[in-house]
C-alpha cells in the first residue's frame, strides 16, 4: 500500500522558517518525481514545487520561488520542502503527492 | 504561464445525469492534463492523466477527452458518492498550474 506522510507543521511568526518532510513507502521513491501542492482554506489547490527522480530537475511556483527550497533523500525516501521568509499568505494545507498518490496533508499557519 | 480556464465552478446535478466538467488551456499542453476529484475533508484522489487514461480504481463511469485546447471529465451516470470538488491540473511546462475547480452537487 502506497504511504505518504506529512509532518513538520505549525504555527510560524511571519519572516520565520520551516521544513517539511514526507516519508514514502509501498513505491520506489527513487524512480519517481514528487511535488508539493497546497491548499488555502477554504480555497482551491495550487501547485508550489516539483523535483524529478534524482534531483536533476526543480521546478518551482512564482509565489515561493527564492523563499522554498524542494529537496529529497532516496535513501531515506523522504521528500523535503524548506520554506523561508513565511507569509500569511502561505497558510494552507500542504500536500506531498507523487504523480499517483497524495498525503493527508500537512497544516501551515503563519501568524503573529 | 499556462492558464486552465474551468467551467462550471458549480454544478447542480441529479442522480443519473450525465455530466461534464471543462478546462480550457492557455496554450498548448498536449496530453499533460490530469483530473483530480477532492471529497470535503479529504485529499484529492487522481481520476485521470494523460487526458483520457483512467487511473487505477477509478469506476469506468469516468471519462476523459480532449478537443484541441478543451479538456473534459465527464461522468456517464452520476452517483451520489460522486460529489465532490473536480480540478484539472497541466503538467506540460513549469509553472503547473490547476483548474480554478468545479463543485459537483446534488440539485
Amino acid at each position: 500500500e502506497v504511504q505518504l506522510v506529512e509532518s513538520g507543521g505549525g504555527l510560524v511568526q511571519p519572516g520565520r522558517s520551516l521544513k517539511l518532510s514526507c516519508l514514502a513507502s509501498g513505491f520506489t521513491f527513487s524512480n519517481y518525481g514528487m511535488n508539493w501542492i497546497r491548499q488555502a482554506p477554504g480555497k482551491g489547490l495550487e501547485w508550489v514545487a516539483s523535483i524529478s527522480s534524482s534531483s536533476s530537475y526543480i521546478y518551482y511556483a512564482d509565489t515561493v520561488k527564492g523563499r522554498f527550497t524542494i529537496s529529497r533523500d532516496n535513501a531515506k525516501n523522504t521528500l523535503y520542502l524548506q520554506m523561508t521568509s513565511l507569509r500569511s499568505e502561505d497558510t494552507a494545507l500542504y500536500y506531498c503527492a507523487s504523480p499517483w498518490d497524495w498525503g493527508q496533508g500537512v497544516m501551515v499557519t503563519v501568524s503573529s | 504561464d499556462i492558464q486552465m480556464t474551468q467551467s462550471p465552478s458549480s454544478l447542480p446535478a441529479s442522480l443519473g445525469d450525465r455530466v461534464t466538467i471543462t478546462c480550457r488551456a492557455s496554450q498548448d499542453i498536449g496530453n499533460y492534463l490530469r483530473w483530480f476529484q477532492q471529497k470535503p475533508g479529504k485529499s484529492p484522489r487522481l481520476m485521470i492523466y494523460g487526458a483520457t487514461n483512467l487511473a487505477a480504481g477509478v469506476p469506468s463511469r469516468f471519462s476523459g477527452s480532449r478537443s484541441g485546447s478543451d479538456y473534459s471529465l465527464t461522468i456517464s451516470s452520476l452517483e451520489s458518492e460522486d460529489m465532490a470538488d473536480y480540478y484539472c491540473l497541466q503538467s506540460k511546462e513549469s509553472p503547473f498550474t490547476f483548474g480554478s475547480g468545479t463543485k459537483l452537487e446534488i440539485k
